[in-house]
C-alpha cells in the first residue's frame, strides 16, 4: 500500500481567505493523484483529478498542482460552503489509498 | 446524471455477514471506462477503500480484509453487492460506493472516483 499522508489536519481560516493543503505519497504515483470534499450527511465530491485537472462543475478557485510525491491543493477566496473535510487519494495503484483527511473551519 | 446508492442494515450483530447493495444509475457498466469501489470511514476515521469490481468482474480487495471480503455483481446489471463476513464492533461505520474512472495518461492507465453515493451507515452490536 501506498502511505498517503496529508497536512494539516485541521486549520481556521475566514471567509475571502486562501488556504493550502499537503498531501504526500509514500512512493511516486507520477501525476495519479485526486482531491475530495466531504460533508456530514452527504456524498464527496471529486473536485480535481491527475493532480491539477479540475473537474467539471468545480469552481475555478479550486486548484491542484503536483507530481511525484508531494501534492498540493489551494482553495482561493473561501466561500462559506467551502467549510468541509478535503481529503487525497492516489490512483496509481489498484488500491486506492485516502490520505487522512484535512478539515477546513471557519475562524 | 449519474449516481451511486447504497442499501443495507444499519445495525448487524456481532459475527453476522453484512450484505450491502449499490444501485447506481447513468453509465453503462459494460466497458473498460468505469469500475464500482466500496469504501468505509469509522467514525472519526480515515476513508478505506474496501472493494473494486470491474466491467469484466475482475476484483480488488484490500489486503487487510482480503479474507472477508466479496464483492460482486448483483442480481440486477445496474448493482453491485458487498459481503463482509464475521462483522465486529471495530466495522461499525459509514459504508459509500463510487463510480471509478479508469484513464490513460502517456500509456499509463489510473483511476479516480468521480461520482459517489451518499453513503449507508452501520452499526454493528449485540
Amino acid at each position: 500500500d501506498i502511505q498517503m499522508t496529508q497536512s494539516p489536519s485541521s486549520l481556521s481560516a475566514s471567509v475571502g481567505d486562501s488556504v493550502t493543503i499537503t498531501c504526500r505519497a509514500s512512493q511516486r504515483i507520477n501525476t495519479y493523484l485526486s482531491w475530495y470534499q466531504h460533508k456530514p450527511g452527504k456524498a464527496p465530491k471529486l473536485l480535481i483529478y491527475a493532480a491539477s485537472n479540475l473537474q467539471s462543475g468545480v469552481p475555478s478557485r479550486f486548484s491542484g498542482s503536483g507530481s511525484g510525491t508531494d501534492f498540493t491543493l489551494t482553495i482561493s477566496n473561501l466561500q462559506p460552503e467551502d467549510f468541509a473535510t478535503y481529503f487525497c487519494q492516489q490512483g496509481y495503484t489498484t488500491s486506492p489509498d485516502f490520505g487522512q483527511g484535512t478539515r477546513l473551519e471557519i475562524k | 446524471q449519474v449516481t451511486l446508492r447504497e442499501s443495507g442494515p444499519a445495525l448487524v450483530r456481532p459475527t453476522q455477514t453484512l450484505t450491502l447493495t449499490c444501485t447506481f444509475s447513468g453509465f453503462s457498466f459494460t466497458t473498460n471506462e468505469f469500475c464500482v469501489a466500496w469504501i468505509r470511514q469509522p467514525p472519526g476515521k480515515a476513508l478505506e477503500w474496501l472493494a473494486r469490481i470491474d466491467w469484466d468482474d475482475d476484483k480488488y480487495y484490500t489486503t487487510s480484509l482480503k479474507n472477508r471480503l466479496t464483492i460482486s455483481k448483483g442480481a440486477s446489471s445496474d448493482q453491485v453487492d458487498l459481503t463482509v463476513a464475521d462483522m465486529d464492533p471495530l466495522d461499525t461505520a459509514t459504508y459509500y460506493c463510487a463510480r471509478i474512472r479508469i484513464a490513460v495518461a502517456g500509456g499509463y492507465y489510473y483511476h479516480y472516483m468521480d461520482v459517489w453515493g451518499k453513503g449507508t451507515t452501520v452499526t454493528v452490536s449485540s
